[in-house]
């Protein structure tokens, strides 16, 4: 089945410098989403990405997609304490979306 | 509050036991999904309804497990004899109808925390 494999797992950065969590499909993907889960709470939608080289922009969140459709990044300039939380990758398979494992962002004051 | 609501939020019940928890979706959502989550991982796919069909099972899903969503509205899912691998988050998620239904994002619940002494 498909796989979506997320990297790195874990990543602890001083407040203002920047993160990048990069995302890897096994397979070519229709469109890739991404959600943001803060600690003791639920995944919440970010963003969807449908064609291939897509870039899209959310305030500092900067978001792309491969141009094989098969890997995707987020990048966050300028972390902020606001930040903090696991950012996960999905890709649909059928009628589910399978999620990687997720990036854990902790952000030093 | 207009979100996806699930109940209860905390179960602890002891090994054997049978457990339902229940999830509203959104009202005009007719796509509802269940996910399990364990510590340091992404959700894992259960089931997924469209209305009141039960249309797509995982392989995680042991005959333990079942799920209903009677009138295409609201979902329970029961896990009879639990067993401590049970314990876990389970999450529920619905979605609008679009294309196809892993095309349009899912807006997540609170979920429900499991834990099986």
């Amino acid at each position: 089945g498909q796989q979506v494999m997320q990297i790195p797992q874990y990543q602890h950065v001083q407040e203002g410098e920047d993160f990048t969590t990069y995302c890897n499909s096994s397979t070519t993907l229709s469109n890739i989403q991404w959600y943001k889960q803060r600690p003791g709470g639920h995944p919440v939608f970010l963003i969807q990405l449908v064609k291939s080289g897509e870039v899209k922009k959310q305030k500092r969140l900067t978001f792309q997609f491969g141009e094989a459709k098969k890997n995707s990044s987020l990048h966050i300039t300028a972390t902020q304490t606001t930040d903090v939380g696991t950012y996960f990758c999905a890709g649909p398979w059928g009628n589910k979306l399978v999620f990687g494992a997720g990036t854990i962002l902790r952000v030093k004051s | 509050d207009t979100g996806v609501s699930q109940d209860p939020r905390h179960k602890i019940t002891k090994r054997g036991q049978n457990v339902t928890f229940r999830c509203d979706p959104i009202s005009e959502h007719n796509r509802l999904y269940w996910y399990r989550q364990t510590l340091g991982q992404g959700p894992e796919f259960l089931t997924y309804f469209q209305n009141e069909a039960q249309l797509e099972k995982s392989r995680l899903l042991s005959d333990r497990f079942s799920a209903e969503r009677p009138k295409g509205s609201f979902s329970t899912l029961e896990i009879q004899r639990t067993e401590q691998g049970d314990s876990a988050m389970y999450l529920c998620a619905s979605s609008p109808t679009m294309t196809t239904p892993s095309s349009v994002e899912q807006y997540f619940g609170p979920g429900t925390r499991l834990t099986v002494t």
